[in-house]
C-alpha cells in the first residue's frame, strides 16, 4: 500500500518570501505520479503541479516548483514570491497509473500568507 | 465549460433519513471516484468507477453505495447515514486509461452533516 506524509501540519510566511512544503511517500512502485494540489477557504481542489516519476526533471509552473527526489521518496513543493492568494491547504498526492486511478492524499499543511 | 457539479453543496438531516449526492460531469470522462475529507486523515477515496456499469470499492466504502448507469452521472447513496459519516465529499472525474495526461477534474464538494 501506499502512503504519503506531511510532516508540517501549519506553516506561515511572510508575503513575496520563498517557503517550502514538505512530502514523503512510501511505495514500491517504480512507475507512478506525484500531485500538489491546493485548497482555499473556498474549498475547492485545484491541481497546482505534477510530477512523472520517471521523469528526473523537476516541474515548475510560474511561482510553484517541486524538488523531487526518487530515492529518497521525497517530493517538496517551494512558491516563490508568495502572494496573500496563496493561503491555502496543501495537499501531496500520489496516484499508480493503472486499474483504480485512485489518489493517496497526504494530511495537509495549512499555509497562511502574512501580508 | 468543463466541470464536475455535485449537489447539494450543503445538507444537514438526521440519522438514518436516505440521502443521495449527485455527481455529474460533461467531459465524458470514463472514470469517476468519490472522495471524503476529514480533518487530519486528508482525502480518502471512497468508490470508484471506471466506466459504465463498473464500480468498485476504495479505502472506506462502509455505509455507502454508488451506481453508474450513465457516463456522466455517479451518485453516491447514503442509505442510512450515521453522525460518522459527516464530512466533506468530493466527486473526481478523468479520461482514464490513456488518457491520463489530462487531470482530474474535482467538484467543488458537499459538506454533509448527520445529527
Amino acid at each position: 500500500a501506499q502512503t504519503v506524509t506531511q510532516s508540517q501540519p501549519e506553516m506561515s510566511v511572510q508575503e513575496a518570501e520563498t517557503v517550502t512544503l514538505s512530502c514523503t511517500y512510501d511505495t514500491s512502485e517504480s512507475n507512478y505520479y506525484l500531485f500538489w494540489y491546493k485548497q482555499p477557504p473556498s474549498r475547492q481542489m485545484i491541481l497546482v503541479i505534477r510530477q512523472e516519476a520517471y521523469k528526473q526533471q523537476n516541474a515548475t509552473e510560474n511561482r510553484f516548483s517541486v524538488n523531487f527526489q526518487k530515492a529518497a521518496k521525497s517530493f517538496s513543493l517551494k512558491i516563490s514570491d508568495s502572494q496573500l492568494g496563496d493561503t491555502a491547504m496543501y495537499f501531496c498526492a500520489f496516484l499508480i497509473h493503472f486499474g483504480n486511478e485512485k489518489l493517496t492524499f497526504g494530511t495537509g499543511t495549512r499555509l497562511t500568507i502574512i501580508p | 465549460e468543463a466541470q464536475v457539479t455535485q449537489n447539494p453543496r450543503y445538507l444537514i438531516t438526521v440519522t438514518g433519513k436516505k440521502l443521495t449526492v449527485t455527481c455529474s460531469q460533461n467531459m465524458n470522462h470514463e472514470y469517476m471516484s468519490w472522495y471524503r475529507q476529514d480533518p487530519g486523515l486528508g482525502l480518502r477515496q471512497i468508490y470508484y468507477s471506471m466506466n459504465v456499469e463498473v464500480t468498485d470499492k476504495g479505502d472506506v466504502p462502509e455505509g455507502y453505495k454508488v451506481s453508474r448507469k450513465e457516463k456522466r452521472n455517479f451518485p453516491l447513496i447514503l442509505e442510512s447515514p450515521s453522525p460518522n459519516q459527516t464530512s466533506l465529499y468530493f466527486c473526481a472525474s478523468s479520461l482514464g486509461g490513456q488518457g491520463f495526461n489530462q487531470p482530474q477534474h474535482f467538484g467543488d464538494g458537499t459538506r454533509l452533516s448527520i445529527l
